[in-house]
């Protein structure tokens, strides 16, 4: 299976900061990953989809960046509403398709 | 737009087999898709469970593929899951969720929660 390591595990950080999330693969995954928002109590909701790719309707302060090996998620300027667990995933070599441990952001 | 939704006990006995049923609505669980079942223990991470075709083909994690069957039901548009002889640690938040060209998961259903206990 293919191991994803994301950093840190939570975060805090005030209105308007810039948020930055990586994701590390146990091996090269070309650019087969994605970045899912998860609020409490909710499922997940794609947000970025092949390493860079914004879903359509997400809010362009939302990025995501790299290939192969590693990965990171930004947020350019943190919002109220941006408060989450965010996790990657992997979908090469399956199966099975394996996600991040999940990165928890907080407002400062 | 695909809506999905999980139903199902919420309380399943150790040892016994966990049931959940996945209504997709909005769409044809025939088209390109693949469908999977996804958990998320409480205050933990996702891990995926396993996914089917309009086919009848499957795909499971290797973790769980000796406890673990997906099937599908095209007259009634839903697939379903099946995990045998549980213990608590398959306590969790059940999702079940649409493969995008086999890459990534949108929607996903709200979630349904299983307790394993006596």
């Amino acid at each position: 299976d293919i191991q994803m390591t994301q950093s840190p595990s939570s975060l805090s950080a005030s209105v308007g900061d810039r948020v930055t999330i990586t994701c590390q693969a146990s091996q090269d995954i070309s650019n087969y990953l994605n970045w899912y928002q998860q609020k409490p109590g909710k499922a997940p909701k794609l947000l970025i989809y092949d390493a860079s790719n914004l879903e359509t309707g997400v809010p362009s302060r939302f990025s995501g960046s790299g290939s192969g090996t590693d990965f990171t998620f930004t947020i350019s300027s943190l919002q109220p509403e941006d408060i989450a667990t965010y996790y990657c995933q992997q979908y090469d070599n399956l199966p099975p398709y394996t996600f991040g441990g999940g990165t928890k952001v907080e407002i400062k | 737009q695909v809506q999905l939704q999980e139903s199902g006990p919420g309380l399943v006995k150790p040892s016994g087999t966990l049931s959940l049923t996945c209504a997709v609505s909005g769409g044809s669980i025939s088209s390109s898709n693949w469908w999977s079942w996804i958990r998320q223990p409480p205050g933990k991470g996702l891990e995926w469970i396993g996914e089917i075709y309009h086919s009848g083909s499957t795909n499971y994690n290797p973790s769980l593929k000796s406890r673990v069957t997906i099937s599908v039901d095209k007259s009634k548009n839903q697939f379903s899951l099946k995990l045998s002889s549980v213990t608590a640690a398959d306590t969790a938040v059940y999702y079940c969720a649409r493969n995008l060209l086999g890459a990534w998961f949108d929607p996903w259903g709200q979630g349904t929660l299983v307790t394993v206990s006596s």
